[in-house]
């Protein structure tokens, strides 16, 4: 397995405005993961994209994926209080390998 | 389905202590491991196991033994505590998926380790 890594490593905005966050990583992949972790809690699977999609929608997240530059992101639209936490990104097979994650914080 | 669980949930040991970190699964997930998760570290790797027999060292092994006699069960341990090891570790499962599996992982709540 391979790590990814996320950028920034903190992020900061009003509730209502968009969250974007990065990862890298740097050998090919078959699929790319984005997970997210409340404080003091397990990561939660938020969505997957396979290497021969180039975006994905899930609720207010959007994820895109260029292989070209092995990078991804995940963005997250009218933000949440509640959306606050850390968020990481993770590719290839079981185990996966976590960066250190991007921690997000909303402010109301 | 219950998912992961994860018992204890809170911890405290004094240095040179051994003790158990059970950890269970009901979905017949062929794939579990063990993280820890230390401030500003992320989460790392401890050890593995892709099926019931099998296991294997992750990132930091050291101080820590596993076995996995079923599918359900994935105990980790601690054989001689030390402070270096107060952490939050997290148990995970996953389906191997067969191809074009997903490997999605599902994660435990976590317990939470104080070695003094």
């Amino acid at each position: 397995s391979q790590q990814g890594e996320e950028d920034p490593q903190a992020l900061s905005i009003q509730e209502g405005e968009n969250a974007t966050m990065n990862c890298s990583y740097k050998t090919s992949i078959n699929n790319l993961q984005w997970y997210r972790q409340n404080s003091g809690r397990g990561l939660v699977h938020l969505i997957l994209i396979r290497s021969n999609e180039r975006e994905k929608h899930s609720g207010r997240l959007r994820v895109t994926l260029d292989t070209s530059k092995k990078s991804s992101s995940l963005l997250i639209t009218a933000s949440r209080a509640a959306d606050t936490a850390s968020y990481f990104c993770a590719t290839g097979r079981t185990p996966l390998v976590f960066g250190k994650g991007t921690r997000l914080s909303v402010i109301a | 389905n219950a998912g992961v669980t994860q018992t204890p949930k809170f911890q405290v040991l004094k240095t040179g202590q051994s003790m158990t970190l059970q950890c269970a699964q009901d979905m017949n997930h062929e794939y579990m491991s063990w993280y820890r998760q230390d401030p500003g570290m992320g989460l790392r790797l401890i050890h593995y196991s892709v099926g019931a027999g099998i296991t294997d060292q992750g990132e930091v092994p050291n101080g820590y033994n596993v076995s996995r006699s079923t599918t359900e069960d994935f105990p980790l341990r601690l054989l001689s505590a030390a402070p270096s090891q107060t952490s939050v570790y997290f148990c995970a499962s996953s389906s191997s998926g067969g191809r074009g599996g997903t490997d999605t992982q599902y994660f435990g709540p976590g317990t939470r380790l104080t070695v003094l």
